[in-house]
């Protein structure tokens, strides 16, 4: 069975630190990563996803993630964060075309000015 | 954002109603998902319709009830819930490519008293 374990809840941090936020999978195929945000009040969306290719995957507002096979390992990173950057973070795993995602429980992220 | 839209987006109703949660996406995509978000839990996958066509459906009690009309509307037909069933209920579309991104709606939410 799929899964994904994200391994902080909750994160503080202050304006200009760097961010990592972990997420390992566990998936039996050919697998689809994503990473999603959701800012306060906001839809779900997508910060970024890897499918294939060149493994550090660039996303919006400066977001980058390296999908490492050998660790099931696909963690998000960003050098300098920002206010803006308060948001929940869900990292997921698909197969792709029309499966479903499975979700780990999510990091809340707060951005102290 | 427009692309998927819920309605309602708040819902009350007691464990004897019937109500249904409508979903429409206006992205041109073949695929449709129902996720339910509880608190502390991951975001869970419910049902996915590919081509009108259901094709998962993750062990979700019967008295959750999809119905898939054409590829731009989705349902959620409820009855005799439990109070344990209260959530937010998340929408989803994707091309069905193999690729592609799934786009969430803002979600209804589900207080079942």
């Amino acid at each position: 069975a799929q899964s994904v374990s994200q391994h902080n809840h909750h994160v503080i941090l202050s304006e200009a630190a760097s961010l990592e936020l972990g997420c390992n999978y566990s998936y039996g195929g050919t697998v689809n990563l994503f990473w999603y945000v959701q800012y306060p009040g906001q839809h779900l969306q997508l910060l970024l996803k890897y499918f294939s290719g060149d493994p550090l995957v660039k996303g919006i507002k400066g977001f980058e993630a390296e999908f490492i096979k050998s660790k099931f390992s696909f963690n998000l990173r960003k050098p300098s964060v920002q206010w803006s950057d308060t948001a929940e973070y869900f990292c997921a795993v698909g197969g792709g075309g029309a499966d479903g995602l499975t979700f780990g429980k999510g990091t809340h992220l707060i951005i102290q000015p | 954002e427009t692309g998927v839209t819920q309605t309602p987006r708040h819902l009350v109703m007691g464990m004897t109603n019937k109500k249904s949660l409508k979903c429409e996406q206006h992205l041109g995509h073949n695929a449709m998902y129902w996720y339910k978000q509880s608190a502390k839990k991951p975001l869970e996958l419910m049902f996915v319709y590919s081509l009108e066509e259901r094709v998962e459906n993750n062990s979700v009690p019967s008295r959750f009830s999809p119905e898939c009309p054409n590829s731009s509307h989705l349902f959620l037909h409820l009855h005799t819930l439990q109070p344990e069933d209260s959530a937010l209920y998340l929408c989803a579309s994707s091309g069905g490519g193999i690729a592609d991104t799934q786009y969430f709606g803002p979600g209804t939410r589900l207080t079942v008293l």
